[in-house]
């Protein structure tokens, strides 16, 4: 079962734009979480928003979290050639630690 | 340095053979998980062990095995009956406390031919 899932699937910006990605989950949950992916490698931690929280700011991050919606949205301010990577979201069902990704946005931000 | 060690990077392997795939981590930490991602797709849950000497099945554990002797260790076995075995596998760790991020480490990539 998939708990999350991105949208877009895929987008493309030019360097200094805003890049916003989106993310819908199903059950109720305690944290939720953002991943960054460079091919070939592993997952990197970027950011994790509480269930009672509403927004997070992390550098050039933000995410915000609507749990009425079961939704998030992760922000990342002018945007770098660096930032090019796909980013995922991660959600915990409530009372376990079986964290269950969404099948991720693929960002490319062109130099 | 902390972290996770997944090796080897790359595994070859001949259709009907088991293979395992090593994790390791000095973290300290006490949940350890196994993820596969297949190209162009999310990472979907095989297995997760919270604790020594247990361990549970995520969504897709048909066709694999774990076992978790050690705080330190969480190898995992891709054995025949996995219909499909290519892809990349990915290792993660986290502390047994709520809100605590994984940890990853930079995955094998098994090719079953």
């Amino acid at each position: 079962s998939q708990q999350g899932e991105e949208d877009p699937q895929a987008l493309s910006i030019q360097e200094g734009e805003n890049a916003t990605m989106n993310c819908s989950y199903k059950t109720s949950i305690n944290n939720l979480q953002w991943y960054r992916q460079n091919s070939g490698r592993g997952l990197v931690h970027l950011i994790l928003i509480r269930s009672n929280e509403r927004e997070k700011h992390s550098g050039r991050l933000r995410v915000t979290l609507d749990t009425s919606k079961k939704s998030s949205s992760l922000l990342i301010t002018a945007s770098r050639a660096a930032d090019t990577a796909s980013y995922f979201c991660a959600t915990d069902a409530s009372g376990t630690y079986k964290y269950i990704f969404g099948t991720g946005t693929r960002l490319k931000v062109l130099a | 340095d902390g972290g996770i060690t997944q090796s080897p990077k790359y595994l070859f392997r001949k259709e009907g053979q088991n293979v395992t795939l090593s994790c390791e981590q000095n973290l300290n930490h006490d949940a350890m998980y196994w993820y596969r991602q297949d190209p162009g797709q999310g990472l979907r849950l095989i297995y997760y062990s919270q604790i020594v000497n247990d361990f549970q099945k995520g969504d897709i554990a048909e066709g694999y095995s774990v076992s978790r002797e050690k705080k330190e260790s969480f190898p995992l076995t891709v054995t025949s009956a996995q219909k499909n075995p290519t892809a990349f596998y990915l290792c993660a760790s986290s502390t047994e406390q709520g809100n605590s991020p994984l940890h990853f480490g930079n995955g094998t990539r098994l090719t079953v031919t």
